[in-house]
């Protein structure tokens, strides 16, 4: 089946670094990403939606210039947190589709700690 | 826009017996997808089941079933047998297939109790 893959599962990090997060979809090609985060005992929230070779689309309210999103081929998209502030810490998940009809393949979630 | 809303924060039930979760949802589309996603404490999202609106019969997946209710815009699940593996949060989520956008509920944590 699909899966995707999500780097690093947990990072701690010092207040104003970048920290960047991968996501890899391992046996099927994902045009389109989605980046979410979750907040503790919170759903899902949609942040934006990676496109390969072309800008991500962010949604209302968050900030493009914190959250940097890069799609650069087929498997592979990242998320950098630019100038990490403690109010960042949060799980952010990544997910793509192999087949929309059956949803979306997620990620294993990575765990951002701002200190 | 799409919305779902999941009204019912927290729900238990005895193992071997069965539990309905509540779902109702909003969209303009014709074409959209409905799920139900799983989070046990590792956080790995997991699907659990699965419907197309322009079906009428209800999906089942072994233990799982739905109550899609179009008309009505409502998308209940129903977990039979209950195992004390169920136990997680469950995540409603609609997906359009004009935004490919997946939007989720508030969630229901499901507790299981021997």
């Amino acid at each position: 089946g699909a899966v995707v893959s999500q780097h690093p599962s947990w990072v701690i990090c010092k207040s104003g670094t970048s920290v960047k997060i991968e996501c890899r979809s391992l046996d099927f090609q994902a045009t389109t990403m989605f980046w979410y985060r979750q907040f503790p005992k919170q759903s899902l929230m949609l942040m934006a939606t990676s496109n390969e070779g072309s800008k991500a689309t962010y949604e209302q309210g968050v900030e493009k210039d914190k959250f940097l999103i890069n799609h650069a081929s087929l498997t592979l998209s990242t998320l950098t947190v630019t100038s990490a502030h403690p109010e960042d810490s949060s799980f952010y998940i990544c997910s793509a589709r192999a087949d929309r009809s059956y949803g979306y393949t997620f990620g294993s979630g990575t765990r951002l700690t701002v200190v | 826009a799409q919305t779902v809303t999941q009204s019912q924060p927290e729900m238990s039930v005895q193992e071997a017996e069965t539990v309905t979760l509540s779902c109702t949802y909003d969209t303009s589309e014709s074409d959209y997808y409905l799920f139900w996603y799983k989070q046990p404490p590792s956080r790995q999202m997991i699907l659990v089941i699965r419907q197309e609106a322009y079906k009428q019969q209800n999906a089942t997946e072994n233990r799982f079933s739905v109550n899609f209710q179009k008309a009505a815009k409502s998308f209940s699940l129903k977990i039979s047998d209950s195992q004390l593996g169920d136990a997680a949060m469950y995540f409603c989520a609609s997906l359009s297939r004009n935004t490919d956008k997946l939007i989720f509920g508030t969630g229901t944590r499901l507790q299981v109790f021997p």
